[in-house]
């Protein structure tokens, strides 16, 4: 495709309650990212795929949430047994990942999450 | 890390050019100057970014200063679309956990 894709756009769900958050790198791009942000907040690193590899998972706030990657392309984002401060925006971004070259990445619109 | 300072907000008039001032006074030589905007409730969406040459693109130019410690992004002929927050970020080639700071505001107005 010809961005990021993420879905679904909004997602409500009970506390307590398992969600599956959808990523769709850019074509190409070998690396592929996940942040959130909170409402009026920066961006929290959350984990970094190389392939369908994670060396970076130093972000995830906790063992509920967990992550995967697929054929080195499609990302799911996991949490179990949602709480109320799970409520953030979860977004996904992808890279070219050149070894030795300052690398761009490119930012999908966004999974809003809100946990009642 | 070197870090960023920018204004809080600014308005722009519809049509004229919008300029965008970023301090990094502590910046290294490495380090390379971003920007990124996030329209309301949309993903960050890259714009530019430079070591220190000058570059443009279809969105905007980025001027760097020859000391490397402030540069400006320049939207030449901003429109309503433009109305967003602007984060001006430094980062090494390696360091790949984007961080951004408050940012400046931009409102476009008719």
């Amino acid at each position: 495709g010809a961005g990021v894709s993420q879905s679904p756009s909004n997602k409500v769900t009970e506390k307590g309650k398992d969600v599956e958050l959808r990523c769709d790198p850019i074509s190409g791009h070998t690396a592929l990212y996940w942040y959130r942000q909170s409402l009026g907040q920066g961006l929290e690193f959350l984990i970094y795929f190389q392939g369908n590899s994670a060396p970076d998972k130093s972000g995830l706030p906790s063992d509920r949430f967990s992550a995967e990657r697929t054929g080195g392309s499609v990302s799911t984002l996991t949490i179990q047994r949602t709480q109320q401060e799970d409520s953030a925006v979860y977004l996904c971004a992808s890279s070219l990942a050149q070894s030795g070259r300052v690398d761009t990445q490119y930012f999908g619109p966004g999974t809003r999450l809100t946990v009642l | 890390d070197a870090k960023t300072t920018q204004p809080t907000s600014m308005d722009c008039a519809e049509g004229r050019a919008a300029n965008l001032p970023c301090n990094h006074s502590t910046i290294s030589g490495n380090e390379y100057v971003y920007w990124y905007r996030q329209i309301h409730s949309q993903g960050p969406q890259y714009i530019i970014h430079g070591l220190k040459n000058n570059e443009t693109n279809e969105m905007a130019s980025l001027i760097i200063t020859e000391d490397r410690k402030s540069s400006t992004l320049i939207l030449p002929h901003a429109t309503l679309r433009d109305t967003a927050v602007y984060y001006c970020i430094v980062r090494v080639v390696w360091d790949y956990k984007l961080s951004f700071g408050a940012g400046t505001t931009v409102t476009v107005r008719a």
